[in-house]
């Protein structure tokens, strides 16, 4: 079934280390987004990419870094984790970044740093 | 600055009635808003786009409408059923910055 797959599924993670959450696609969407989810708060972009080559910031990019290498692949890295960082990500996709294109979402990733 | 408002925050509502959701935004400027659909721990599933020069998206027993003016938008859902027990999200596209804004969402019980 075509779609965003995100792995791992869920992670715990001692505060200080790398961790890269992967994001592929499989619909050959131009655009891919990171959002993080937290209670009360709600989704929040970290960064984004409108086309293969291309990444930009979000609302919330400090702590994270992203590459888009190619069309597919999207990951995200942490590159000294923080307590602060424990939240669900999903990775997002949408066919151009056209103004009325739909988002398609990934499952999430649940991390928890200690 | 955009902000997406959704109250409530939960509601819970008896098998079989009809129910409306709300969604209000502060910005009228918007190239559209969508509807999306979020089970516990799931990712979400875009159910009804509507366009800024559209008023209303059905789909199924789902209707969207939308009033750009007065910042508000509503999902309507028809004889509600179990399955429809989910939070539901409310985002609109700003003109400005382009980036996509979600509301907080609706947690929706419906009650057998």
């Amino acid at each position: 079934i075509a779609g965003i797959t995100q792995a791992p599924t869920s992670q715990i993670l001692a505060a200080g280390r790398r961790m890269t959450l992967r994001c592929t696609q499989d619909m050959r969407h131009n655009a891919m987004y990171w959002y993080r989810q937290d209670l009360g708060l709600g989704l929040r972009l970290i960064h984004y990419s409108n086309t293969a080559g291309t990444t930009g910031k979000g609302e919330v990019p400090d702590g994270y870094s992203v590459s888009r290498a190619n069309t597919d692949d999207f990951p995200l890295t942490l590159a000294s984790a923080v307590p602060s960082q424990t939240s669900v990500y999903f990775c997002a996709s949408s066919r151009t970044t056209g103004p009325n294109e739909k988002l398609f979402f990934g499952s999430g990733t649940q991390l928890s740093v200690l | 600055k955009q902000e997406v408002t959704q109250i409530p925050a939960a509601l819970s509502v008896p098998e079989g009635e009809n129910l409306v959701l709300n969604c209000s935004f502060t910005d009228s400027a918007i190239y559209n808003l969508q509807w999306f659909r979020q089970d516990p721990g799931k990712g979400l599933t875009s159910l009804l786009l509507i366009q800024s020069s559209q008023r209303e998206q059905t789909s199924g027993r789902l209707n969207a409408s939308l009033d750009k003016s007065s910042g508000r938008s509503t999902l309507y859902i028809a004889a509600s059923q179990p399955g429809d027990s989910a939070t539901y999200l409310c985002a609109v596209r700003p003109h400005r910055d382009d980036k996509i804004i979600f509301g907080k969402g609706t947690r929706l019980h419906i009650l057998p």
